[in-house]
C-alpha cells in the first residue's frame, strides 16, 4: 500500500464548475500538506500550502487538511479550461529535512 | 525573482553511459532537491543537499549521486544507464527554517536508448 492514495482520474468537468480533489494517506507523522498543478512536460507549480488540519483559500482554491482522518481536499471554484492539467497532492515530516512524498496525480480536463 | 533552472531540458543518452544534470536554486534558497518522475512510478525522491551536504537520500541505487557547490547550484550523476532510468528529473529549491514548500523546476527530460 502506497504512503499516498490519490484517484488518478481522469476527471472532466464542465468550465465553472466546482472541481473536488482529494488525497489520503496512511502515515499519521505527515504534518506540512502541498498542492502542485503540473501542466503536460512541465515541471510541478506550487498551488497551494497547509500545515496541519484546517482550511486555506486563495483565490479560486481552498485547501482542506483533515489529520484525524488522514484525508486532504484540493476544491477549485469556477473552474476554467486552463486549469486543466495534473494535480498532484505532496506532503512531508516537520524536522530538518526536506523529503515530499506525492500522491500519483489526478488528470482533470476542464472543457470550455 | 527567477525560478529554477535545470539544464539541459532535453537529453538522449544510450545505454552503459553516464549522465549529468545541473540545476541552480532559487536565489536565497539553500536547500535543493532532486526528483525522478516516471509515468508508473510517479514524483519519487532521489536526494536532498543542504550546504553541500547530502542530508536525506530515497531508495535509489547508488549509480545516483550528487553534490552542491558554495553557490547553492547542484549537480546529480547517474552513471552505467539502464533503460529504466529513462524519466524526468525535477530538481526543487526551498528555503530552509521553519519553511517546507519546495519550488520545482522545468525538469530535465532524459531518453536512454
Amino acid at each position: 500500500q502506497k504512503e499516498v492514495e490519490q484517484d488518478p482520474g481522469p476527471l472532466s468537468v464542465p468550465e465553472g464548475a466546482i472541481v473536488s480533489l482529494n488525497c489520503t494517506y496512511s502515515n499519521s507523522a505527515f504534518q506540512y500538506f502541498m498542492w502542485y498543478r503540473q501542466y503536460s512536460r512541465k515541471g510541478p507549480e506550487l498551488l497551494m500550502y497547509t500545515y496541519s488540519s484546517g482550511n486555506k483559500e486563495d483565490g479560486r482554491f481552498t485547501a482542506q487538511v483533515d489529520k484525524s482522518s488522514k484525508y486532504i481536499s484540493l476544491f477549485i471554484r469556477d473552474s476554467q479550461p486552463s486549469d486543466s492539467a495534473t494535480y498532484l497532492c505532496a506532503m512531508t515530516f516537520s524536522g530538518s529535512a526536506r523529503q515530499l512524498t506525492f500522491g500519483s496525480g489526478t488528470q482533470l480536463t476542464v472543457l470550455p | 525573482k527567477a525560478g529554477v533552472t535545470q539544464t539541459p531540458r532535453y537529453l538522449i543518452k544510450t545505454r552503459g553511459q553516464q549522465v549529468t544534470l545541473s540545476c541552480s536554486p532559487i536565489s536565497g534558497h539553500r536547500s535543493v532537491s532532486w526528483y525522478q518522475q516516471t509515468p508508473g512510478q510517479g514524483l519519487q525522491f532521489l536526494f536532498e543537499y543542504f550546504s553541500e551536504t547530502q542530508r536525506n537520500k530515497g531508495n535509489f541505487p547508488g549509480r545516483f549521486s550528487g553534490r552542491q557547490f558554495s553557490n547553492s547550484r547542484s549537480e546529480m550523476n547517474v552513471s552505467t544507464l539502464e533503460l529504466g532510468d529513462s524519466a524526468l528529473y525535477l530538481c526543487a529549491s526551498s528555503l530552509v527554517k521553519g519553511v517546507y514548500e519546495q519550488y520545482f523546476g522545468p525538469g530535465t527530460r532524459l531518453t536512454v536508448t
